[in-house]
């Protein structure tokens, strides 16, 4: 079964520092891998994903991420927070070959510091 | 285009009643999906369709059904509600060939 780790309940960053949200996955195979943000009463909506190719994946807002398949982590970056960036992060993988399920992580809350 | 709708957004029920939550794409998808998320649980997957007339189990599908009779429309029935289902039910989609899922803005549920 896939599985997400994202070990910080809460990151919290200056304003024009760099924000980074960690996530580790376990899956059998190849994954496909995605960062979804939801702002508050609002539904999730699709960042970037990883499926195949360059390990480096750039989103929407100026977020990228980068793919470590030894380390099996899926790391979401921005080099420069913004406020708007205030929001709940999630990290989800698939298997490559397997259902057509996508397994969360329970998601980190950012908090951008004016 | 609307995109991926939800009906009704905030709903009070009282413990044991039914009812059905409505989600609606009109982006011609073939997948569906209906998530509930808890606080730091992030979101577990109650059950999924795959094509319309077809339904399978997810991660926590106890307490919940589901009918797929058209394409666009997926239906979440609760019929007979408990405290533990208290929760916001979130529905998604996604065509064939792409593996983005497209959310709705979620219904917000409390069961008494």
């Amino acid at each position: 079964a896939q599985s997400v780790a994202q070990p910080e309940d809460q990151v919290n960053v200056a304003e024009g520092n760099p924000l980074t949200v960690k996530c580790t996955y376990s899956v059998s195979g190849n994954p496909y891998l995605f960062w979804y943000v939801q702002y508050p009463n609002r539904g999730l909506q699709f960042l970037l994903k990883y499926i195949t190719g360059d390990n480096l994946v750039k989103g929407s807002y100026g977020f990228e991420a980068e793919f470590n398949k030894s380390q099996t982590s899926f790391h979401l970056k921005k080099p420069s927070a913004l406020v708007s960036d205030s929001a709940l992060y999630f990290c989800a993988v698939r298997a490559y070959y397997g259902n057509n399920r996508l397994a969360f992580g329970k998601g980190n809350q950012v908090v951008v510091i004016p | 285009n609307a995109g991926v709708t939800q009906t009704p957004k905030f709903r009070v029920l009282k413990t044991g009643q039914s009812m059905t939550l409505l989600c609606a794409q009109d982006m011609n998808h073939e997948y569906m999906y209906w998530y509930r998320q808890d606080p730091g649980m992030g979101l577990r997957l109650i059950h999924y369709s795959v094509g319309e007339g077809t339904t399978a189990k997810g991660e926590v599908p106890d307490g919940y059904n589901v009918s797929r009779l058209k394409k666009q429309n997926f239906l979440l029935g609760l019929e007979s509600a408990a405290p533990s289902q208290t929760s916001v039910y979130f529905c998604a989609s996604r065509e064939g060939s792409s593996e983005t899922q497209y959310f709705g803005p979620g219904t917000r549920l409390l069961v008494l």
